[in-house]
């Protein structure tokens, strides 16, 4: 099945103890991305990857960083979570980055940084 | 600029009844994209429609119909004879199409329905 996955799917975490949310397709899609979604703010993009080693910083990209040594993987790290960063974060794909091609979205992780 | 805004925050209907959620976009494109997502209370993004700038036909899906006008740059979504199940937050959402496109979606601030029974 094609598909996005995210893990975890909740995670509650205290500031400065550094994570990762794993971001992972089964499609071959070359275009990943992450969103942060926030009450009355919508979604907003964090960081954004064209493909293995291209990456570039979206929206709201402080505090965040992101790599992409395989294609299937998009792995979202903060080093330094602080409350602020207390979201619900999307991981997607598309085959490639012209606005033609569909997204898929991941299930999304739900953080909590006390 | 390149923006979406979704002026209804939260809309209460009872079962039923017919309801319309609102979309404003701005973008500088002549080519660009336009969507809606569900988002159940189990939080992930379910994909309703995809409309591109060129189709201004309008479309109905079951209960659901979308309403595309670029002359005052709207795409609403109406849910007709609505149920509970569709107690949901929607967002609409714009993909430009400017150079070098980063495939990024704009969303607005999404619109909370409550179908009460």
């Amino acid at each position: 099945e094609a598909q996005v996955t995210q893990n975890p799917r909740y995670l509650i975490t205290v500031t400065g103890k550094k994570l990762t949310v794993t971001c992972s397709q089964n499609m071959n899609h070359e275009y990943m991305s992450w969103y942060r979604q926030d009450p009355g703010l919508g979604l907003r993009q964090i960081y954004y990857s064209m493909n293995v080693e291209v990456t570039d910083k979206g929206d709201v990209p402080e505090g965040y960083k992101v790599s992409r040594k395989e294609k299937r993987n998009f792995p979202l790290i903060l080093e330094s979570p602080s409350p602020n960063q207390t979201s619900l974060y999307f991981c997607a794909s598309s085959l490639g980055f012209d606005s033609s091609y569909e997204q898929y979205f991941g299930p999304g992780t739900r953080l909590t940084v006390t | 600029a390149q923006k979406v805004t979704q002026a209804q925050t939260e809309i209460s209907v009872v079962e039923k009844e017919d309801v319309t959620l609102d979309c404003v976009y701005e973008t500088r494109d002549t080519t660009y994209y336009l969507f809606w997502y569900k988002q159940p209370p189990s939080g992930e993004l379910v994909f309703l429609i995809r409309r591109n700038s060129f189709d201004e036909q309008n479309e109905i899906s079951g209960r659901y119909s979308w309403n595309f006008q670029k002359s005052t740059s709207s795409f609403n979504f109406t849910i007709t004879a609505s149920q509970v199940v569709d107690s949901a937050v929607y967002f609409c959402a714009l993909r430009p199409n400017y150079g070098g496109a980063t495939n990024k979606l704009i969303f607005g601030t999404g619109t909370l329905l409550a179908v009460q029974p």
